[in-house]
């Protein structure tokens, strides 16, 4: 299947700080890539879509500026955690899914490994 | 009614047995299904799409039943590897909904 790498792996950081997590699509074209969270033993949660070149649509309860969303290029896209707090330490996870004519089948989707972030 | 509604389990059963399970979808517009596995604190991997005519990948089988708005999985000769939690995932239109997930584990 397509390659999702996403960058870094693991974070710690203090209360207050920013925190940017990439999001790449290695060997295809993502038009569009969504980020997840996942609290332990729970299940995925989306928080956003994003379509390259235009703004993420948030889902409701997820608040835009906290969690900024670029997704600049058709191969990247990055989720900011912004002034993260203790309740933001959570699993995130991207995924992106490209046109059929690049995957076999339109709307699979391909996930990153995952970022663990930890707000100290 | 939920959108999409997995058995959370677990499904405790021995190797080599057979196991299935269902993922229910209340639209009756979702136009694509897939299953997903998701090994302990790791990313979900899709493990099959599920076509209209049912597919199957080795042990692995899924079937779709639009009629009653199902899909299912039907895992043979099970190995201890495939203990994970299996995710149900649906389409309708652009917006992609997971089920919270089916446990597994395989004892040996």
């Amino acid at each position: 299947g397509a390659v999702v790498s996403q960058h870094p792996s693991r974070v710690i950081c203090k209360s207050g700080t920013s925190v940017k997590i990439e999001c790449r699509s290695l060997d295809f074209q993502a038009t569009t890539m969504f980020w997840y969270r996942q609290f332990p033993k729970k299940s995925l949660m989306l928080m956003a879509t994003s379509n390259e070149g235009s703004k993420a649509t948030y889902e409701q309860g997820v608040e835009k500026d906290k969690f900024l969303i670029n997704h600049a290029s058709l191969t990247l896209s990055t989720l900011t955690v912004t002034s993260a707090h203790p309740e933001d330490s959570s699993f995130y996870i991207c995924s992106a899914r490209g046109s059929g004519r690049v995957l076999d089948t339109y709307n699979e989707q391909f996930f990153g490994p995952g970022t663990r972030l930890t707000v100290l | 009614r939920k959108e999409v509604e997995q058995d959370p389990g677990p499904f405790n059963v021995p190797e080599g047995a057979t196991v299935a399970f269902n993922c229910t979808y209340s639209n009756s517009a979702s136009q694509s299904f897939f299953w997903y596995r998701q090994d302990c604190r790791k990313e979900p991997k899709l493990l099959m799409s599920v076509y209209s005519s049912g597919n199957e990948d080795g042990r692995f089988t899924a079937q779709l039943n639009r009629a009653s708005q199902y899909i299912s999985l039907l895992i043979r000769d099970s190995k201890l590897s495939d203990s994970a939690t299996y995710l149900c995932v649906v389409t309708v239109d652009d917006k992609i909904i997971f089920g919270k997930g089916t446990r597994l584990h395989i004892l040996p």
